[in-house]
């Protein structure tokens, strides 16, 4: 198994861009989500994802969207890039029983111009 | 909002006995976990608390009070390359989806 799987590792956008960060996950996980982390931070909840065409909006989703239209795989897009989403964004999946372990991807390093 | 407290940094010495602690205010609870991150890579998971007591796995060990809003992560045994942060996060929904992270803590094991 890959795991968690995110592209790309880098990316640099200028303001005003829109970008699509992927996430895949091979591990048949029902639960999907995104967080960002800036330097020194904690991780904060973007968006989430509980199955298949379910999605819903966890502590910093503004500037964000996400579909979830396959087990698999859990896309982040900005809409409008702008320097404050500047950060580290982790993808993570989890089984929706049994465990609460939950998986993390390598990151995606964003950063804004 | 949402509050989970952690101390930010924590010093201790090879072979030692540390603790991390975490206090939570949150509009839902259903069980509190850890995390391990090593310069900025990707979290692994540590431990989880669904009900209150110790959870033991091998030289970590996690402590629940849902009465006292209060968790802790017992590292024992320090190695060097327990030097990493920690995080606590709060399960906030009964299936799980929703996890929110505490801002982490620094621990530096020295020799």
């Amino acid at each position: 198994n890959a795991g968690v799987t995110q592209t790309p590792k880098f990316q640099v956008l200028k303001t005003g861009q829109s970008m699509t960060l992927q996430c895949a996950q091979d591990m048949n996980h029902e639960y999907m989500s995104w967080y960002r982390q800036d330097p020194g931070m904690g991780l904060r909840l973007i968006h989430y994802s509980v199955g298949a065409g379910i999605t819903d909006q966890g502590e910093v989703p503004n500037g964000y969207n996400v579909s979830r239209s396959t087990t698999e795989d859990f896309p982040l897009r900005l809409l409008s890039a702008a320097p404050s989403q500047t950060s580290v964004y982790f993808c993570a999946s989890r089984r929706g029983f049994g465990t609460d372990t939950q998986y993390f991807g390598p990151g995606t390093r964003l950063t804004v111009l | 909002g949402q509050s989970l407290e952690q101390p930010s940094e924590v010093t201790a010495v090879e072979g030692a006995i540390v603790q991390i602690n975490c206090t939570y205010q949150t509009s839902g609870f259903y069980g509190l976990s850890w995390y391990q991150q090593h310069d900025g890579g990707a979290p692994t998971f540590l431990s989880y608390n669904g009900l209150d007591g110790l959870e033991e796995t091998g030289r970590f060990s996690s402590f629940l009070s849902r009465s006292d809003s209060y968790g802790y992560l017992l590292l024992q045994e320090l190695q060097m390359k327990d030097s990493a942060s920690y995080f606590c996060a709060v399960k906030m929904d009964n299936q799980g989806g929703k996890l929110i992270f505490g801002q982490g803590t620094e621990l530096s094991v020295k020799p």
